[in-house]
This record gives C-alpha cells, structure tokens and sequence, in this order.
C-alpha cells in the first residue's frame, strides 16, 4: 500500500529566509506526486505536481520540488517565504491506476515569522 | 477557470439524521471522488466514481455511505444515520479522461454532527 511521511509536524521559518518541507513516499511503481496548501478552515490549492519527465518541478506562487527516485523524497523547496505563505501543506502520492486517487501525509503546519 | 463546487459550506446535523453533499464537478470532467479531512488530521480518499458506478472505495467508506451521480452535472455523497465521528471536512474532486491528469479539489462542505 502506498504511503507519504511528512517528517516536520511544525516549521517555523522567518520572512524571506528560503524553506524546505520534506516529503518521503512509498509506492511499488513511477509514482504520480503532489504538494497542496491549504489555509485554514479552507480547500486544497495545488502547488504542483509531477507524473513523469524533469524531476524539478515548478509551481504556482515560487515553490519548486524535486523528484528523487533513490530517496523516494519529493521535497518542496522556496526561496524567500512571504507571510502569505503561513499554511498547512500536504504532499500526497497519487495511484497512477486510479489516477485521482491519492494517499496524503500528515501535512506540515508552517509559520512565518516576520 | 472552471471549478469544482460544493453546497452547503457547512452544514450542521443531528446525530442519526441523514445528509446529502452536493458537488458539482468541472462539466467535461469524467472521473469523481470524495474526500474526507477530520479537523486537524490528513485528508482521507473515500471513493472514486467513474461511468456511473463506485470505482473504488476505502475501509472508510461503508454502508453508510453511497454516493450517485442523479443527473449530468451533480455527483453526491449521502451519510445515512450520521455519528458524532462523521464531522468532518469532506472535499469532492474531478478530472478529465487520461493517465496523468491530476484531479481539482472543490473548497469543501464542513459537516458537524451534533
């Protein structure tokens, strides 16, 4: 069965210092992989997303992830936070026989100092 | 941008009573699902709905639940006999024919059970 370990229950970063979630998996094939946002009290955004091809995905609002397959990692990466990006993110692995299908970690609460 | 969407926002119940959520999935969209997010938990995949029969379904998904697709733009999610467990956030979702295609999130209907 598939699976995803977000390893940080809690980050805190400071405005503008870069940040890293860290994102394992478990999946028996090439497996499809996301990263959500979600604020509070509210629905999953996508950030992005791989299936195949480049393993340096890039997203929506400045994030990036990387694909890597000997790691079984896909960790989202940015720059320089902004306070907007106060959240909760989840990766999640996604069934590539069920394509919509996805397994979700624990999430990853981030706050952002000023 | 086309979007899935979800009525009510939030809906309050009586233990025992049944509920209906509404999802209007993205209109060319040929795949469904549900999902379920427990307040402060990881978001929980139901079951995947596809040429009007359950596709397939978690451990969660049990007789309580049925979902149907009643006419060409609805996709519901009925809980029969509601417990105080059920509360929930609970997400629809949607997407297109094809292998690596990634499903879209509606914002969600926030279910209390009282």
């Amino acid at each position: 069965a598939q699976s995803v370990t977000q390893p940080d229950i809690h980050i805190t970063v400071s405005e503008g210092a870069s940040l890293e979630l860290r994102c394992n998996y478990s999946y028996g094939a090439t497996p499809y992989l996301f990263w959500y946002v979600q604020s509070p009290g509210q629905g999953l955004q996508l950030l992005l997303k791989y299936f195949s091809g480049d393993t340096l995905v890039q997203g929506i609002k400045g994030f990036e992830a990387e694909f890597k397959r000997s790691q079984s990692s896909f960790n989202l990466r940015k720059p320089s936070v902004h306070w907007s990006d106060a959240a909760e993110y989840f990766c999640a692995v996604g069934d590539n026989t069920n394509a919509g299908k996805s397994t979700f970690g624990d999430g990853t609460t981030l706050t952002v100092k000023p | 941008e086309p979007e899935v969407t979800q009525t009510p926002s939030h809906q309050v119940t009586q233990m025992g009573q049944e509920v209906i959520l509404r999802c209007v999935p993205i209109s060319n969209h040929l795949y469904f699902y549900w999902y379920r997010q427990i307040l402060g938990q990881k978001v929980e995949f139901l079951v995947s709905f596809y040429n009007n029969e359950i596709s397939e379904k978690s451990e969660i998904f049990d007789d309580q639940f049925s979902v149907e697709r009643p006419d060409g733009s609805n996709f519901t999610l009925k809980i029969r006999s509601t417990k105080l467990e059920d509360s929930a956030m609970y997400f629809c979702a949607s997407r297109v024919r094809g292998g690596n295609t990634e499903a879209f999130f509606g914002q969600g209907t926030r279910l209390t059970v009282v």
